[in-house]
């Protein structure tokens, strides 16, 4: 499998919303409803904050969202702070295997 | 709360073996998944491998099939990542990731394992 692809990077300034796209195929992204997103900070393991397309785990900002449609999965972040300045990787379910996007970097302005 | 423990740095010469560990804690770990994560610096996360702790069932991604093996033991809830001969670009940190069976997200992180290849 290739990656995932995303956006290399997206910026936005506080309290603005940003959208990253993750395009993959059939078999991966369009075929299962096992879509996640992790956000990973400078010299940090990756932390998921979205899980299942839409589902975000106990803990992580109403703020994240995300959703998916055909090959293309999507994570909004509103109301954005300068926390959020970070890698955003999603990852799909692939039959068997993972694989992760390319990778955006979001920088807050 | 489950906790997953990586063994340390690693400096190695081109050609040598290496096996890197990973341990959870705080659950019984035959319900769960295990998997390694490689990150070339500077670069983007890459799925490797996954390995099933009840019964050993390996899955590889394509790209990492032959070039690395992973293993278990699950009495004491550990997975490793070996190497056979290192080349200089196995130079990355490497994570690995734990999640119950039934899930399809990967919830618990070890911290990495930096593994160095050079002569």
């Amino acid at each position: 499998q290739s990656g995932l692809t995303q956006p290399a990077s997206v910026s936005g300034s506080p309290g603005q919303s940003i959208t990253i796209s993750c395009t993959g195929t059939s078999s991966d992204v369009g075929g299962y409803d096992y879509v996640s997103w992790y956000q990973q900070h400078p010299g940090k393991a990756p932390k998921v904050i979205i899980y299942d397309v839409t589902n975000r785990p106990s803990g992580v900002s109403n703020r994240f969202s995300a959703s998916k449609s055909g090959n293309t999965a999507s994570l909004t972040i509103s109301g954005l702070q300068a926390d959020d300045e970070a890698d955003y990787y999603c990852e799909s379910f692939a039959g068997g295997v993972y694989v992760f996007g390319t990778g955006t970097k979001v920088t807050v302005l | 709360e489950v906790q997953v423990a990586q063994s340390g740095a690693e400096l190695k010469n081109p050609a040598e073996s290496l096996e890197i560990s990973c341990q959870g804690s705080g659950d019984d770990f035959a319900n769960y998944w295990i998997g390694w994560v490689r990150q070339v610096p500077g670069k983007g996360l890459e799925w490797m491998a996954i390995i099933y702790f009840r019964n050993s069932e390996t899955k590889y991604s394509p790209s990492f099939q032959g070039q690395v093996t992973i293993s278990a033991d699950k009495s004491i809830g550990t997975a490793y990542l070996q190497w056979r001969r290192l080349k200089a670009s196995d130079t990355a940190m490497y994570y690995c990731a734990t999640t119950r069976d039934g899930n399809f997200r990967w919830d618990f992180w070890g911290q990495g394992t930096l593994v160095t290849v050079s002569s």
